[in-house]
């Protein structure tokens, strides 16, 4: 089993939609959960993170987390064709050695069509 | 304010040859940390170093590569005797701090590798 996993996708959602992305992790010991959008050609960047338990809402975007399931999604209210993207999930492991790095799934991809 | 700068943006190598990739933190960042992306996978973690210090190096291949961070001037990853299957896009990120609860990490734009 992978420690990070995502549908790969693409997920296709109509402009104005919600897209709804998901992400289940391995490691009971995760601690914080980030999303990044990664363009074609470009880098990750950073959209949102969270590590409590519930909803976290930024703009259009909505993160939420299950630890007791071990599921991390996102939610991306009225989709814009620009937020066509791979996004990645990223997760943190508490304590130990690998307190330095985060451990990604593989990315979904998303296209909203106008 | 700069963010995570990596140059060059494209390498192009040779079998053989070495590679050599540099990584600028952001300003206040110590902590810096890289990852490879090979086509249609996603983000692997290689290397975490602080200044001086190989923090974590358990994504390294244990042969032809190797990192430093000196005291002085960028990270560097090194690639020595690359192969084709080296080609990858190399990201380079930061932090502020120790990735505790709400530290984030901080994405270069990459240097993409490619062995012919």
């Amino acid at each position: 089993q992978k420690e990070v996993e995502q549908n790969s996708g693409p997920l296709s959602v109509p402009e104005g939609a919600i897209a709804s992305l998901n992400c289940t992790y391995s490691d009971q010991g995760s601690q914080s959960f980030f999303w990044y959008r990664q363009y074609s050609g470009k880098s990750p960047e950073l959209i949102m993170f969270i590590y409590s338990n519930g909803d976290k809402e930024d703009g259009r975007f909505t993160a939420q987390l299950n630890k007791a399931s071990q599921y991390v999604s996102l939610l991306i209210r009225d989709s814009q064709p620009s937020d066509s993207a791979t996004y990645l999930c990223a997760v943190k492991i508490a304590g130990g050695t690998s307190y330095g790095k985060l451990t990604f799934g593989q990315g979904t991809i998303l296209t909203v069509h106008p | 304010n700069a963010g995570v700068m990596q140059n060059p943006r494209h390498l192009v190598r040779r079998r053989g040859q070495e590679a050599r990739l540099r990584c600028s933190p952001m300003k206040g960042h110590s902590h810096v940390y890289w990852y490879r992306q090979l086509p249609e996978e996603g983000l692997k973690f290689m290397v975490y170093l602080q200044k001086e210090n190989i923090i974590d190096e358990s994504g390294m291949p244990k042969e032809r590569f190797s990192a430093e961070f000196p005291k002085e001037g960028p990270s560097i990853l090194r690639i020595q005797q690359v192969v084709r299957g080296d080609s990858a896009a190399y990201f380079c990120a930061s932090s502020r701090d120790v990735l505790a609860t709400n530290e984030k990490l901080f994405f270069g734009s990459g240097t993409q590798l490619s062995v012919l």
